[in-house]
């Protein structure tokens, strides 16, 4: 079945160092959606990638999504300690049409 | 706040079981959508409602069931709980019958099998 895979599981960073996780899915995918996910919290809407080869920012953050629709990264200039959590992608598969997360990345960064 | 409600915030039950996790979506949305988030595990996709229907299935167990009423909030049947079922359990909404939109999360129901 579909499978969407990310890495790393886990990061930490020194503030003000930038941090990027990697997206992989099986398949070729319709478009890609990112979450960030607080400790004790619930997934937030970060951005969705349609596009071949589009690239999105968000203040510090840059979004990329490859040419084939199969991965797709987050990256994050100088962090914060405000960037703490977790990241997950999310493809939706151009058949089944589900949203499929990755396992996320945990991202702590120390003051 | 995301505008879906869930409740209870907290579950805890014996083994063998039933509960029940009800959601209430967004305002105006007519899809709704379980995911289950175990201890350092990602989201699990669970099933999917629209408008009262069941669109998407997921990796959801027989023991599970869900539905969706005509006010549009669902609810989450587990049955037979095992200690493994003990888990987050987030509901999503959004306004679209594909998954090719923003999804809205609930704060989530957090279950404990003992």
């Amino acid at each position: 079945g579909q499978q969407v895979m990310q890495i790393p599981q886990y990061q930490h960073v020194q503030e003000g160092e930038d941090f990027t996780t990697y997206c992989n899915s099986s398949t070729t995918l319709s478009n890609i959606q990112w979450y960030k996910q607080r400790p004790g919290g619930h997934p937030v809407f970060l951005i969705q990638l349609v596009k071949s080869g589009e690239v999105k920012k968000q203040k510090r953050l840059t979004f990329q999504f490859g040419e084939a629709k199969k991965n797709s990264s987050l990256h994050i200039t100088a962090t914060q300690t405000t960037d703490v959590g977790t990241y997950f992608c999310a493809g939706v598969h151009p058949r089944t049409g589900k949203l499929i997360f990755g396992q996320g990345t945990t991202l702590q960064v120390k003051p | 706040d995301s505008g879906v409600t869930q409740t209870p915030k907290h579950l805890i039950t014996a083994t063998g079981q039933r509960v029940t996790l009800r959601c209430s979506p967004r305002s105006g949305d007519l899809s709704v959508y379980w995911y289950q988030q175990s201890l350092d595990q990602g989201l699990q996709f669970l099933i999917q409602y629209y408008n009262g229907e069941e669109r998407a299935k997921g990796n959801i167990l027989e023991r599970f069931s869900a539905q969706q009423f005509p006010d549009l909030h669902s609810e989450l049947n587990l049955s037979s709980l095992e200690l493994g079922d003990s888990a987050l359990y987030f509901c999503a909404s959004s306004g679209s019958q594909g998954m090719n939109t923003e999804a809205f999360f609930g704060q989530g129901t957090r279950l404990t099998v003992v």
